[in-house]
């Protein structure tokens, strides 16, 4: 299977404690982008990085969350202190940074990674 | 936010075509229409795009009013597996701008 992976896809942890979670894109792909979904709502932008460099990040991306990209391919979400209120599905997604419009990078999700906080 | 609303669900009968409204009333002229579909417990997955003309493929076909003030999702023979979340976005062709997902509707195709 050549599609985004996501590790681990179920997370259960007690508050105050660190979690990281780990995104593998299709390997072709330039950018990737972080969402967080809660139960009933669409994805919410986080963050995204095109090769290793991190564009932009949303401001629900507070000081203990970090992401990183570090060689351009695989990225890593790090929750530093756990709150229940980060408990939700985190997905990663892919796309490629087309020259046409006949590609305008759309984007391909992995599972998820579902975090419970408790 | 989201620059899209859809109802919040929708039920189908298996078979028949489902049509999915989205209504996007301040687009922009270099802003695309996309869809997207989330099947529980996965995550977001591509069905189509369009800008100005009515698009197919083999998922599904997408009309746009020639305001492009709205458009219509069309699954022509919807089957139980369609069952999912169906998300409307708008996107310019801006390739730094990112998806802006909304609560979608939640299509629910009945035996």
């Amino acid at each position: 299977d050549t599609g985004v992976s996501q590790d681990p896809r179920h997370k259960i942890t007690k508050r105050g404690q660190n979690v990281t979670f780990r995104c593998d894109p299709i390997s072709e792909h330039n950018r990737l982008y972080w969402y967080r979904q809660t139960l009933g709502q669409g994805p919410e932008f986080l963050t995204y990085f095109q090769n290793e460099a991190q564009l932009e990040k949303s401001r629900l991306l507070s000081d203990r969350f970090s992401a990183e990209r570090p060689k351009g391919s695989f990225s890593t979400l790090e929750i530093q202190r756990t709150e229940q209120g980060d408990s939700a599905m985190y997905l990663c997604a892919s796309s490629f940074r087309a020259t046409t419009h006949l590609l305008l990078g759309e984007l391909f999700f992995g599972e998820g990674s579902r975090l419970t906080v408790l | 936010d989201a620059k899209t609303t859809q109802p919040p669900s929708m039920d189908c009968a298996e078979g028949r075509a489902a049509n999915l409204p989205c209504n996007h009333s301040t687009i922009s002229g270099n802003e695309y229409v996309y869809w997207y579909r989330q099947i529980h417990s996965q995550g977001p997955q591509y069905i189509i795009h369009g800008l100005k003309n009515n698009e197919t493929n083999e998922m599904a076909s997408l009309i746009i009013t020639e305001d492009r003030k709205s458009s219509t999702l069309i699954l022509p023979h919807a089957t139980l597996r369609d069952t999912a979340v169906y998300y409307c976005i708008v996107r310019s062709d801006n390739y730094g701008q990112n998806f802006v997902f909304g609560p979608g509707t939640r299509l629910s195709v009945l035996p």
